[in-house]
């Protein structure tokens, strides 16, 4: 099974602080990649997706860099109620998960 | 609408006991998946059903893992002679089909195995 890396933290930022956190692949054929979101003992749900084109949404924008086969995620002006772990999701059937990238952002 | 549930939420069970699982996917999701969660650990994947597929059971980590899905719906994942390492919850996640990506996931049974 084709694996995703994360660094696995935790990041502690004070509120308003952009953090970014990386995720690299090993699978170069990959087209299509997520971030899901997992709140402490509760289950993982999809944030956003990541193509070729990334994508932003608010304060989050997630990047895919092909050629060094990682996707990025910046989250801007961090919230208290952004603490939680950030899975990397690679697109295969079923999909891959990473072990997950811990936030903590402090008040 | 209804999203994904499973049952129970919690299980205390004593080593060697047989334990069932049970997902009730989103109604019309015809893929499934069984995932394991250790505490602080990443989600591995368990096995999937598409539709009347035979099942991926790739990620079973022995042979007391079994799994079955009736009627395309319902799944229930059953651990024989449960061991103290089969703590951890376990999660289940349905899609419209396999090549749709956002997975939704229910709450997690949380097994404890003394």
């Amino acid at each position: 099974r084709k694996e995703v890396e994360q660094d696995p933290g935790p990041f502690n930022v004070p509120e308003g602080a952009t953090v970014a956190f990386n995720c690299t692949y090993s699978n170069s054929a990959s087209q299509s990649f997520f971030w899901y979101r997992q709140d402490c003992r509760k289950e993982p749900k999809l944030l956003m997706s990541v193509y070729s084109s990334g994508n932003e949404d608010g304060r989050f924008t997630a990047q895919l860099n092909r050629a060094s086969q990682y996707i990025s995620l910046l989250i801007r002006d961090s919230k208290l109620s952004d603490s939680a772990t950030y899975l990397c999701v690679s697109e295969h059937t079923p999909l891959v998960f990473g072990k997950g990238t811990r936030l903590s952002v402090i008040a | 609408g209804a999203g994904v549930s499973q049952s129970p939420s919690n299980k205390v069970t004593e080593k060697g006991k047989d334990v069932e699982l049970r997902c009730d996917p989103i109604s019309g999701h015809t893929a499934l998946y069984w995932y394991r969660q250790s505490l602080g650990q990443g989600l591995e994947f368990l096995i999937y059903f598409q539709g009347n597929s035979a099942p991926d059971k790739s990620g079973l980590p022995s042979d007391r893992f079994s799994a079955e899905r009736t009627g395309g719906s319902v799944s229930t994942l059953t651990i024989q002679r449960t061991q103290q390492e089969d703590s951890a919850v376990y999660l289940c996640a349905s899609s419209l089909d396999s090549a749709a990506y956002e997975q939704y996931f229910g709450p997690g049974t949380r097994l404890t195995v003394t």
